[in-house]
């Protein structure tokens, strides 16, 4: 079964950090560029930041750009997202998603169920 | 960037079609035959449901269709389904490997 499964979710104080981590399974991680996207509560779907299948190229949006870092592990089959200096604003179901080219192109194809990620005191 | 323009709702009744506008500009939607459509139910994951601007994955019916013209992509679903009721979003490439998604829209089917 084609699957990601998201992990490290929870409750951080404002200027905390936390990682995210998402496994692949069910096909080949590699030749595909891998993606976060999060969504608020009630709100709609923000891209977060991509990495290509080397993990040479990582973009990320202007509002996490500096605090967060993805990587990826090919010999793992997993993604993950370090974030920091984290904010209320961070608050959100935090998505793995896997792109259908090498690089990031918005085609996403494969959704993990979430990871949910509350920063608040 | 600012998120990509969609209207909040759209509204149909079963069999009509509908048709939900996603403007951008010539940064994104423009200039991209990255535009893709998303389905969202109800505490579910997104599901790509276009992609390339007109493209169907395996298994999504064509009643789905997109198409683009200028900044502003489409998507339109013809034969309302009653399972066709959720949240739709649009995406394009945005250029430097980024993306970036609309607002989404809530179709109702009546």
């Amino acid at each position: 079964e084609v699957q990601l499964l998201e992990s490290g979710g929870g409750l951080v104080q404002p200027g905390g950090s936390l990682r995210l981590s998402c496994a692949a399974s069910g096909f080949t991680f590699r030749p595909f560029a891998m993606n976060w996207v999060r969504q608020a509560p009630g709100k709609g779907l923000e891209w977060v930041s991509g990495i290509s299948v080397s993990g040479a190229s990582t973009n990320y949006a202007d509002s996490v750009r500096g605090r967060f870092t993805i990587s990826r592990d090919n010999s793992k089959n997993t993604l993950s997202l370090q974030m920091s200096s984290l904010r209320a604003e961070d608050t959100a179901l935090y998505y793995c998603a896997r792109d259908s080219y090498s690089n990031t192109r918005g085609s996403f194809a494969i959704w993990g169920q979430g990871t949910m990620v509350t920063v608040s005191s | 960037q600012s998120a990509l323009t969609q209207p909040p709702s759209a509204s149909g009744s079963p069999g009509q079609s509908v048709t939900i506008s996603c403007t951008g500009t010539s940064g994104d939607v423009g200039n991209s035959n990255f535009v893709s459509w998303y389905q969202q139910h109800p505490g579910k994951a997104p599901k790509l449901m276009i992609f390339e601007v007109t493209e169907r994955p395996p298994g999504v019916p064509d009643r789905f269709s997109g198409s683009k013209s200028g900044n502003t992509a489409s998507l339109t679903v013809s034969g309302l389904q009653t399972e066709d009721e959720a949240h739709y979003y649009c995406s394009s490439y945005a250029g430097s490997t980024s993306v970036i998604f609309g607002g989404g829209t809530k179709l109702t089917v009546l």
